[in-house]
């Protein structure tokens, strides 16, 4: 049963601590996006990478955010403060990109994370 | 100017009716194009994806492409009640991979 896999589901957490999301996606993919979604901004996409490099993070706050891949099997988001207005549904999802042929984006379940 | 544009709605159908869900994007040189479905509290999941200009049917779903005016649009026929939902469409970019949302239309459709 192939499916990307984001733990933990659920995350509440006091603002100032340290946050990690984690994500495995679906093995033989080769992008992985992590999005995040709020009632007012709706999905944003923070950052992606291929083949574990970063291409983009330009959605991301640098200041507090990191987005790291350190073997194919995972990846991970920290938030580091956090804050109340980080609290929103962080989507991780992957793909295979090889110029013309790929495939669309599958998401995991997404981690609820709220900041009090 | 949003990069993904889409009417929030809500839109409201009656069941059996056909419901159409609009979509522009600001990128001339995208070339794939997405309509995602998300259940309240759910993950999306893709119901139809669409490459070249002009009409693409998948059951009761049909996918509809206009490169030149920068519009993609869903149309679902014989709306269910299982319908309801939001709808993304999603736009991807040329030379990569970056996907790109709208911040979804919210359909309901009414038994």
């Amino acid at each position: 049963d192939a499916r990307v896999t984001q733990t933990p589901r659920h995350k509440v957490t006091e603002m100032g601590q340290e946050v990690t999301m984690r994500c495995q996606p679906i093995l033989g993919h080769n992008t992985v996006f992590w999005y995040r979604q709020t009632m007012m901004q709706g999905l944003e996409l923070l950052a992606y990478f291929r083949n574990r490099a970063p291409l983009d993070d330009s959605g991301m706050p640098k200041d507090r955010f990191s987005a790291e891949m350190p073997d194919a099997t995972l990846a991970t988001l920290k938030i580091q403060p956090s804050e109340p207005r980080d609290s929103a549904v962080y989507f991780c999802a992957s793909g295979h990109y090889l110029g013309r042929m790929n495939t669309e984006a599958f998401f995991g379940q997404g981690t609820r994370l709220t900041v009090v | 100017q949003k990069e993904v544009e889409q009417n929030s709605g809500p839109l409201s159908v009656p069941e059996g009716a056909i419901a159409s869900l609009n979509c522009t994007y600001s990128d001339r040189v995208s070339q794939s194009f997405f309509w995602y479905r998300q259940y309240s509290g759910k993950s999306p999941e893709l119901i139809m994806s669409i490459y070249s200009n002009g009409d693409k049917e998948d059951g009761r779903f049909t996918a509809q492409l206009n490169k030149a005016s920068q519009y993609v649009s869903l149309l679902i026929r014989d709306s269910q009640p299982s319908d309801s939902a939001t709808y993304l469409c999603a736009v991807r970019n040329t030379g990569g991979f970056k996907t790109i949302f709208g911040a979804g239309t919210r359909l309901f459709v009414k038994a």
